[in-house]
């Protein structure tokens, strides 16, 4: 079974901390994902990369940036987090040898900004 | 208008019914179509890939039609454990594997 695990399940920071959240999969995949999950809102995509050292920006970039310095570990970064960061953040991955290649999610990461 | 769009629900149904959703999207090139299951506070997980010639897998059945653009799931005899929200999930004609969500439709299934 494929394994996405994500560093945290919840998470408390402060407004203008920088924040990191980590992503590892282990199953080689090439394509990862970061989501975050609102009410109302569903998933929204927010960094995805195809490869080591490739990104590329999801519907809603703004506020975050991504580092995908081992093809196994996709990492999240807020830099300056802000209130309206507090979500639910999902990691992704996913992988063309698989048929359709659908996603595998990790657990999430509840993350709240005060 | 939304990409991809669902009944958000609930549907509150008994133990033993039989219950439908529905999704719609909008890009015509769309390739492929999932459904997936996520319980509450809980990750996404891939309930069934759907294929244009429809499949069934135990209770579980899904159909597309390409032409007006619109996908379905069939649960039939619904268990309490068949309770979680509903994602219709379109994947478009692009390299990176985007996937686009739907909002979700909740389903409740009461003794």
């Amino acid at each position: 079974d494929v394994k996405v695990t994500q560093s945290s399940r919840y998470l408390v920071k402060r407004t203008g901390e920088k924040v990191f959240l980590e992503c590892v999969q282990d199953m080689d995949h090439e394509n990862m994902f970061w989501y975050r999950q609102d009410p109302g809102l569903g998933l929204r995509l927010i960094y995805f990369s195809y490869d080591v050292k490739m990104k590329e920006k999801g519907d809603i970039p703004e506020g975050y940036s991504v580092s995908r310095e081992k093809k196994e570990r996709f990492s999240l970064i807020l830099e300056s987090a802000s209130t309206n960061q507090t979500s639910m953040y999902l990691c992704a991955s996913s992988s063309p040898r698989e048929g359709n290649q659908p996603q595998h999610f990790g657990d999430g990461t509840r993350l709240s900004i005060l | 208008r939304k990409e991809v769009e669902q009944d958000p629900g609930p549907f509150n149904v008994p133990e033993g019914a039989t219950v439908a959703f529905n999704c719609t999207y909008s890009n015509s090139a769309s390739q492929s179509f999932f459904w997936y299951r996520q319980d509450c506070r809980k990750e996404p997980k891939l309930l069934m890939s759907v294929y244009s010639s429809g499949n069934e897998d135990g209770r579980f059945t899904a159909q597309l039609n390409r032409a007006s653009q619109y996908i379905s799931l069939l649960i039939r005899d619904s268990k309490l454990s068949d309770s979680a929200t509903y994602l219709c999930v379109v994947k478009g004609n692009n390299a990176g594997n985007m996937l686009t969500f739907g909002g979700g439709t909740r389903l409740m299934v009461k003794p």
